[in-house]
């Protein structure tokens, strides 16, 4: 069955420093997401991307955010100036518009622990 | 400032008995409704959807209903396994494309 892939699993960071995390959708998926989830809380929308740009975006995606997607297969999510309140579980998904159940389909995560 | 913690509902059910978990969802507008399962360490599971125009559809054990009236949603897992043990989300899609998760309920199997 087709997953999304996720790298690193686990990320330290020093607070102040920059972060990527990386992410494989589904080779022919259209939508590509971010979510994140702080330790025993729920899971938070961060940013949706499709045709190249961000379509919507959350409060929490402020100016220290960015995503690209560099090639035709990598997403990835930029923290320019990690924060400790920005350490979470970090979530791609991506989705296919014409699949049954619209098809959104996680990654395993990142774990962010910056200190 | 807000604490960080487990502070969701907890359903404690015997193995093999019949479990629900309920959900309300806050926007009337919302066009379909899904259900994740995450285990620990894990992103989330899907499990089963439902679309806003229908309220009931049935999986392989599991069955969810759709009250939009009241806005609210129920999983139920027949006959659950120790393998059920996990947080349970419902989310919710809104105008555009994100989902919108719900808090959770942590679903623990006893043998």
């Amino acid at each position: 069955e087709p997953e999304v892939t996720q790298t690193p699993s686990h990320q330290v960071t020093q607070m102040g420093q920059e972060v990527i995390l990386r992410c494989v959708p589904i080779s022919n998926h259209l939508y590509f997401y971010w979510y994140r989830q702080i330790l025993g809380q729920k899971v938070e929308f961060l940013v949706s991307f499709y045709n190249n740009e961000i379509s919507e975006k959350s409060e929490i995606f402020d100016d220290q955010f960015s995503v690209e997607r560099p090639d035709g297969s990598n997403f990835t999510l930029k923290i320019r100036s990690t924060k400790l309140e920005d350490s979470a579980m970090y979530f791609c998904a991506s989705r296919d518009p014409k699949g049954a159940s619209y098809g959104y389909t996680f990654g395993s995560g990142t774990r962010l622990t910056v200190v | 400032g807000e604490s960080v913690g487990l502070h969701l509902p907890t359903l404690s059910v015997q193995e093999g008995d019949n479990s629900i978990i309920n959900c309300a969802y806050s926007n009337s507008a919302s066009d379909y409704f899904i259900w994740y399962k995450q285990e620990s360490g894990k992103g989330p599971q899907f499990i089963i959807d439902i679309r806003s125009n229908m309220d009931k559809r049935q999986g392989q054990r599991v069955t969810v209903l759709l009250n939009k009236t009241v806005k609210h949603l129920s999983l139920q897992i027949a006959a659950t396994q120790p393998g059920d043990s996990a947080v349970y989300f419902c989310a919710e899609r809104r105008y555009g494309n994100k989902l919108v998760f719900g808090a959770g309920t942590i679903l623990r199997v006893k043998s």
